[in-house]
């Protein structure tokens, strides 16, 4: 399996500014996730990242709000613009295929 | 319709006994199966997966799945207090959606009580 960092661990922002994930990998992959999970809730896709071409977003979230990056085949970013409390989640991203998926340790995010 | 359903519980299990989770899926068209178990604060972690029809056994873990009734589950034997966790039903995209795409049931909480 993969070894999946994620910086920041945790944070705690303002309302109105914006928050950027890193998510590195330890081998090269082709497909890396992001998904949210918000308290008490499962998981949520947020949008697919492939390296070299634009993330595919899922139904009801948009690039303007989450930007992603995937400037090479170990590393990604999710960008959470213009936060606000609802966005207080747990940002996880993930690498794998469709027999399985790995996880990150996740970032904690809390919006005041 | 939820894509992936699950009782949310709390499931309480005396030690020792056998946990039994339940999960069904929308999608016919789906062609794999994952259960992932997650620790409070901890990021998910891939237990069992199944392709076939059947069971699969791994240690303690047997993952059943039933396509025709579009259900699958994961039996835990000897229950221990380590096993206290929410599991996560996940299923692949299926028919509707991207192969890649692996969407999550809204998982079972489990507490097995010595």
């Amino acid at each position: 399996s993969a070894v999946i960092s994620q910086k920041p661990s945790r944070d705690i922002c303002q309302r109105g500014t914006s928050l950027t994930i890193q998510c590195q990998v330890d081998s090269q992959v082709t497909m890396m996730f992001w998904y949210r999970q918000q308290p008490g809730q499962s998981l949520t896709l947020i949008a697919t990242a492939n390296q070299g071409s634009e993330a595919t977003y899922e139904s009801g979230f948009v690039i303007d709000k989450f930007p992603i990056s995937r400037p090479n085949l170990t590393f990604s970013t999710l960008t959470v613009s213009n936060m606000s409390p609802e966005d207080s989640s747990i940002y996880l991203c993930s690498v794998g295929t469709s027999a399985e998926q790995f996880f990150g340790p996740g970032t904690r995010l809390t919006v005041l | 319709q939820k894509e992936v359903e699950q009782n949310s519980g709390p499931l309480s299990v005396p030690e020792g006994a056998i946990a039994s989770l339940n999960c069904t899926y929308s999608d016919r068209g789906s062609q794999s199966f994952f259960w992932y178990r997650q620790y409070s604060g901890k990021s998910p972690e891939l237990i069992m997966f199944i392709y076939s029809n059947g069971d699969k056994e791994d240690g303690r873990f047997t993952a059943q799945l039933n396509k025709a009734s579009q259900y699958v589950s994961l039996l835990i034997r000897d229950s221990q207090p380590s096993d206290s966790a929410t599991y996560l039903c996940a299923v692949n995209g299926g028919a509707y959606s991207s192969a890649s795409k692996i969407i999550f049931g809204s998982g079972t909480r489990l507490s097995i009580r010595p």
